[in-house]
């Protein structure tokens, strides 16, 4: 069965700065790729998500992530964040026929 | 629309009531999934409802019952529940599950907040 491991549990920025979450991932076969964001109090919202095709994927709210199959990888960025980006974001792996799994999650906090 | 409701939003129950999770979406999704999410941690799947069946149980206690009466509709049943069950419960609907190739997105509900006294 795939996991996923997200390597920062806490990121704490300033506005304007920019972010990179890291999320790699463990299965040998297609698999799709996704970001989900948990503002406080709030559900679970898709960010985006890869299937296939270009590897560099956008999003909404000025987010993209690029897959590199090589490095087993579906990082996501933000080139300024803001205030308002302040969640917890999870990164997610659906292997066709398998169940989705979730990373542990990174909790970005981002100072005004 | 990719809406997915949950009802109630807020529920506290004593360790021998029995109530019930709703979970409704009108998207013609035909697999429906049941999550739950302790704090700061991520969702864990319970069940998967696929085409009203159910085709994975997460080796979830049978305290927790889940029903599919249509493909709109999911409901857990929850009796007899202990303090450590408390948790954000979250509904998820997608169009299918378990395809050999799925390129299907889970789309989630807010969640019911469940406390157990």
């Amino acid at each position: 069965a795939q996991s996923v491991s997200q390597h920062n549990h806490h990121v704490i920025l300033s506005e304007a700065a920019s972010l990179e979450l890291g999320c790699n991932y463990s299965y040998g076969g297609t698999v799709n790729l996704f970001w989900y964001v948990q503002y406080p109090g709030q559900h679970l919202q898709l960010l985006l998500k890869y299937f296939s095709g270009d590897p560099l994927v956008k999003g909404i709210k000025g987010f993209e992530a690029e897959f590199i199959k090589s490095k087993f990888s579906f990082n996501l960025r933000k080139p300024s964040v803001q205030w308002s980006d302040t969640a917890e974001y999870f990164c997610a792996v659906n292997a066709p026929g398998n169940d989705m799994r979730f990373g542990a999650g990174t909790r970005l906090t981002v100072k005004p | 629309d990719t809406e997915v409701t949950q009802t109630p939003k807020h529920l506290v129950m004593g360790m021998t009531n029995k109530k019930s999770l709703k979970c409704e979406q009108h998207m013609g999704h035909r697999a429906m999934y049941w999550y739950k999410q302790k704090a700061k941690k991520p969702p864990e799947l319970m069940f998967v409802y696929s085409y009203e069946k159910l085709s994975i149980n997460e080796s979830v206690p049978s305290r927790f019952s889940p029903e599919c009466p249509n493909s709109s509709l999911l409901n857990l049943h929850l009796h007899a529940l202990q303090p450590e069950d408390s948790a954000l419960y979250l509904c998820a609907s997608s169009q299918r599950w378990g395809a050999p190739v799925s390129t299907d997105t889970q789309y989630f509900g807010p969640g019911t907040r469940l406390t157990v006294l």
